[in-house]
C-alpha cells in the first residue's frame, strides 16, 4: 500500500521568510504532484514532477522531486500573505500497463499560515 | 473549457435516503476519478474510470456506494442508502492517461442528518 507523508501537517510563520514543506512516500514512483487548496475550495494543481531530480519553479514556490529518496519538497521563498493554504502532496503509482494513471495517493496536507 | 463540472454543489440528505452526485470531466480526458475529503480521513481515492470503463474501485467503501460512466462527458456517484458517516466533500476530477495531473472540480458537500 502506498503512503505519502508530509511534514510539517502545521506551519505558521511571517512574511518575509523561507520555509520547506517535505513529502516522503513508500514505494516506487516517478510522478508526484502538488496541489493548493484553500478553505472551502477546490484543488488547485501547482506542480507535475515526472522524473528524477524535476525542479519546478512558479513565483515564489519551487519544488523538486528525487524518486531515489522517495521524497519531494515545496519551497516557500520569502512567503507572504497570500500563500496562506494547504498544500497537498499527491503520488501516482502508475502500475498499470502502459504507464497509464493510476489514481492519487494524497498526503494529510500541511495547513500553511503566513501572518503579516 | 470549463474544467470539471460538478452537481450538485451542496446536498443535504436524511440518513436512509438515495443520493446521486453526478459529474461532467473536462472534455477529452481519458481518466475521471471519484475522490472523498474529511477532516478524520483526508481525500481518499473512491473509484477510477479509463475511457468510461470502471478500472479500480476497491476506494469505494461499502456496497452502498455505486458509480457508473455511461459515456466520456458524464458520471454519477450514487449513494444508497445513506448514512450520516457519508458527510463528506466529494470531489470529481478528470486528467490525461500519462503524466498530466488531475483537475478537480469545485466539489459537492454532502451532509446526512
Amino acid at each position: 500500500e502506498l503512503k505519502v507523508e508530509q511534514n510539517p501537517l502545521f506551519l505558521s510563520m511571517q512574511e518575509g521568510k523561507n520555509y520547506t514543506i517535505y513529502c516522503n512516500y513508500s514505494t516506487t514512483s516517478d510522478r508526484l504532484y502538488w496541489y493548493r487548496q484553500d478553505p472551502g475550495k477546490s484543488l488547485e494543481s501547482l506542480f507535475v514532477l515526472l522524473s528524477n531530480g524535476a525542479v519546478k519553479q512558479e513565483g515564489r514556490l519551487m519544488a523538486s522531486l528525487d524518486t531515489k529518496a522517495r521524497l519531494s519538497t515545496l519551497h516557500i521563498t520569502a512567503a507572504v500573505h497570500d500563500l496562506s493554504a494547504t498544500y497537498f502532496c499527491a503520488v501516482d503509482r502508475a502500475v498499470h500497463s502502459g504507464g497509464g494513471a493510476d489514481g492519487l495517493t494524497f498526503g494529510k496536507g500541511t495547513h500553511l499560515i503566513i501572518q503579516p | 473549457d470549463a474544467g470539471v463540472i460538478q452537481s450538485p454543489r451542496h446536498e443535504v440528505t436524511e440518513m436512509g435516503q438515495e443520493v446521486t452526485l453526478r459529474c461532467k470531466p473536462i472534455s477529452g480526458h481519458d481518466y475521471l476519478f471519484w475522490y472523498r475529503q474529511t477532516m478524520m480521513r483526508g481525500l481518499e481515492l473512491l473509484i477510477y474510470f479509463n475511457n468510461n470503463v470502471p478500472i479500480d474501485d476497491s476506494g469505494m467503501p461499502e456496497d452502498r456506494f455505486s458509480a457508473k460512466m455511461p459515456n466520456a462527458s458524464f458520471s454519477t456517484l450514487k449513494i444508497q442508502p445513506s448514512e450520516p458517516r457519508d458527510s463528506a466533500v466529494y470531489f470529481c476530477a478528470s486528467s490525461f492517461p500519462t503524466g498530466g495531473e488531475a483537475f478537480f472540480g469545485q466539489g459537492t458537500r454532502l451532509t446526512v442528518v
